[in-house]
């Protein structure tokens, strides 16, 4: 079945450390998207990549990175300098950034320790 | 910012009984989309509706889009405990905007 991953389930990160999020999706979408999602709230879009090797900040990208070196993948960073990570981090795609409905995956909960 | 804004913020409904959920957002958009999302899980895209449209239909759900008044609604109809979510709207604008997701309406349905 196609569709898209997220690992690990529940991460945890010590004051300081960076963590790097995994987002694979084998449904051949060009476009793919990271949001995060606080308690009782929408969903905020911290970065979209439109196609390989290219990659824009959303609304909220400060302290968080990423890479788009292959079609499939696209990690996310989760640097010290982002001052609050604790949050539930979804990964999404789409066949392109268009009218088109996103794909999501299960999340990763980060906390910090 | 977020562009679409549900109400209620939570609806408590007895099995059987019909769910209905309101949108708004505030730019004109090209379409409107509905996603559900189960506690600690992703979201699962629901409908979209495009700006030229003004209702449609999937299985027990409805969605009607007035774009004069920047609304849309969401109805469950003949709902079942499975339907027990979070329920988000997101509007889309054209060009490198994407989506924006609202906060959501979370919806219990009551055995």
């Amino acid at each position: 079945d196609g569709g898209i991953t997220q690992s690990p389930k529940y991460l945890f990160r010590k004051e300081g450390q960076n963590v790097t999020l995994s987002c694979e999706q084998n449904l051949n979408h060009d476009a793919m998207y990271w949001y995060r999602q606080d308690p009782g709230q929408g969903l905020r879009l911290i970065y979209y990549s439109q196609i390989v090797n290219d990659f824009q900040k959303g609304d909220i990208a400060e302290g968080y990175s990423v890479s788009r070196e292959k079609k499939e993948s696209f990690p996310l960073t989760v640097t010290s300098a982002q001052k609050n990570p604790t949050a539930f981090y979804l990964c999404a795609s789409s066949i392109d950034r268009g009218t088109q409905p996103q794909h999501f995956g299960d999340g990763t909960r980060l906390s910090i320790l | 910012s977020q562009q679409g804004e549900e109400d209620p913020q939570a609806l408590s409904i007895q099995e059987g009984e019909n769910a209905t959920m309101n949108c708004s957002y505030k730019t004109s958009i090209n379409n409107l989309q509905w996603y559900r999302q189960n506690s600690g899980r992703g979201l699962v895209h629901l409908i979209l509706i495009r700006s030229n449209e003004r209702e449609k239909h999937s299985g027990r759900l409805r969605v009607t889009l007035d774009t004069s008044k920047k609304s849309s609604s969401l109805l469950i109809t003949a709902s079942r405990a499975a339907d027990t979510a979070s329920y988000f709207c997101a509007t889309e604008r054209g060009g490198a905007d994407g989506l924006t997701f609202g906060k959501g309406t979370h919806l219990i349905i009551q055995p």
